[in-house]
C-alpha cells in the first residue's frame, strides 16, 4: 500500500457543483494532516490544516477518520478558480517529514 | 518579505554537467527541504535541513548534495548531472518539519540533454 494515495482524477465539476476528494494514508502513527492546492506549473500553496474534529473554512470542509485512516476535503458552491491540483499532505516519513500524495486534477467549467 | 525565492527559474544542462540550484527564505525559518516533482510521482524528498549546520537525506538523495552555513540558505548542487534528473524542483521553509505549514518556493524547472 503506497503512503498516502489520492484518486488521480481528473474532475470534471460544473460551476456550482460540490465535490469531494478522498485521500487513504499507511502510517498509522501519524499525526499532521493537510490539504495544499498546487496551480498549475506553480508551486504548492497551503489550502488547510485537517484537525481530528474536522474542519471549516468558507466552502472547504475537511475531515479526518483515523480509524480508517482516511482524510476528505468537500468544496461547496465550486468556482472556476477553484480549477488546480489538490494535494493530500501526512506526515509519517522515517524522519516524521510530511510525505505528498500525487494529487487530484479539479477542473470547474462554466 | 520575499518568501521563499529560487533561481534560476529554467535550466538547460548536458549529461555530466554540475550546477547548483539556489534557495533563499527571509522568514527565520530552521526547516528548509528539497523536492523533486515529476509527473505522476508527486513531490518526494531529496533533502532536508533542520537549521544551519544540519542535513539530512529524504527519499531520492542519490546524485544530490547540500549545504547549509547560513538559515537563510539551502543550495542543492547536481554533481553528474543525469537526464533522470529532468524535474521540477520545489525548495521549501517552515517552522518545523511536519506540524507546520511549508512555505514553497516557485520552482526551477531543469531539463538534463
Amino acid at each position: 500500500r503506497k503512503e498516502v494515495e489520492q484518486d488521480p482524477g481528473p474532475f470534471n465539476v460544473p460551476e456550482g457543483a460540490t465535490v469531494a476528494f478522498n485521500c487513504t494514508y499507511s502510517n498509522s502513527a501519524s499525526q499532521s494532516f493537510f490539504w495544499y492546492r498546487q496551480d498549475c506549473r506553480k508551486e504548492p500553496k497551503l489550502l488547510m490544516s485537517v484537525y481530528s474534529s474536522g474542519n471549516e473554512d468558507g466552502r472547504f470542509t475537511a475531515q479526518l477518520n483515523r480509524a480508517s485512516q482516511y482524510i476528505s476535503l468537500l468544496i461547496r458552491d465550486s468556482k472556476l478558480s477553484d480549477s488546480a491540483t489538490y494535494l493530500c499532505v501526512v506526515n509519517g516519513g522515517s524522519q516524521g517529514n510530511l510525505i505528498f500524495g500525487k494529487g487530484t486534477k479539479l477542473s470547474v467549467k462554466p | 518579505n520575499a518568501g521563499v525565492t529560487q533561481t534560476p527559474k529554467f535550466q538547460v544542462l548536458k549529461t555530466g554537467q554540475s550546477m547548483t540550484l539556489q534557495c533563499a527564505q527571509d522568514m527565520n525559518h530552521e526547516y528548509m527541504s528539497w523536492y523533486r516533482q515529476d509527473p505522476g510521482m508527486g513531490l518526494r524528498l531529496i533533502h532536508y535541513s533542520v537549521g544551519a549546520g544540519i542535513t539530512d537525506q529524504g527519499e531520492v538523495p542519490n546524485g544530490y548534495n547540500v549545504s547549509r552555513s547560513t538559515t537563510e540558505d539551502f543550495p542543492l548542487r547536481l554533481l553528474s548531472a543525469a537526464p533522470s534528473q529532468t524535474s521540477v524542483y520545489f525548495c521549501a521553509s517552515s517552522y518545523g518539519a511536519s506540524s507546520y505549514e511549508q512555505y514553497f518556493g516557485p520552482g526551477t524547472r531543469l531539463t538534463v540533454t
